[in-house]
């Protein structure tokens, strides 16, 4: 099993521009996350989605956007990118609530 | 509003040494306490969890003491070693729906032969 993929590793975006970070995993997890990692602040929740067509927000959901076509995909979308939105942006996935969330390798994202 | 307080910000420990890390939670709600680690350029991996029906779990060298009326829980790293440098998040969670957890700050470890 591959497990949590993100794809890409980095990305460096001028203000103003959209991407679509990209997460997969392959352990059949109904549950799936997004975080962003920065300085001091630990991991903060963007969005998560509980199974296939279901999404919601979590603490800090602003400026992105989230959708869950099948239980293995899971992207991350910039509407329109913003320096504050600079940071390591992680996927995760677990079996189910309180259950272990596996990790995927990480984004680094910079926006000029 | 920080809901999970995790202090030291950094530690270093000498090899051999005991690494504590402590954190404050204010939801009472709360009831799984998961502990994570992240090695540079990695994702972080479950180390460690506990709920509070238990105030101890050790798995190895690391162990979770939780305190459930003072609301604190913490992570004992017994005989630290240099491959347990890294940085360390608490978090927790309540039921009901979804795993919604709410991470600590991190404590960047480092220990030194």
């Amino acid at each position: 099993n591959a497990g949590v993929t993100q794809t890409p590793k980095f990305q460096v975006l001028k203000t103003g521009q959209s991407m679509t970070l990209q997460c997969a995993q392959d352990m059949n997890h109904e549950y799936m996350s997004w975080y962003r990692q920065d300085p001091g602040m630990g991991l903060r929740l963007i969005h998560y989605s509980v199974g296939a067509g279901i999404t919601d927000q979590g603490e800090v959901p602003n400026g992105y956007n989230v959708s869950r076509s099948t239980t293995e995909d899971f992207p991350l979308r910039l509407l329109s990118a913003a320096p504050s939105q600079t940071s390591v942006y992680f996927c995760a996935s677990s079996y189910g609530d309180q259950e272990t969330q596996y990790f995927g390798p990480g984004t680094r994202l910079l926006v000029l | 509003q920080q809901q999970v307080k995790q202090s030291p910000q950094s530690l270093i420990v000498q090899k051999g040494g005991i690494s504590i890390i402590n954190c404050a939670y204010e939801n009472t709600a709360f009831d799984y306490f998961p502990w994570y680690q992240q090695f540079p350029g990695k994702g972080p991996a479950l180390l460690i969890a506990i709920r509070p029906d238990v105030s101890e779990k050790k798995e190895g060298r690391f162990t979770i003491s939780f305190n459930k009326s003072a609301k604190q829980f913490s992570l004992h790293i017994m005989d630290s070693q240099p491959g347990d440098s890294a940085t360390y998040f608490c978090a927790a969670s309540s039921p009901g729906g979804y795993q919604k957890v709410t991470f600590g700050t991190g404590t960047k470890l480092q220990v030194i032969p």
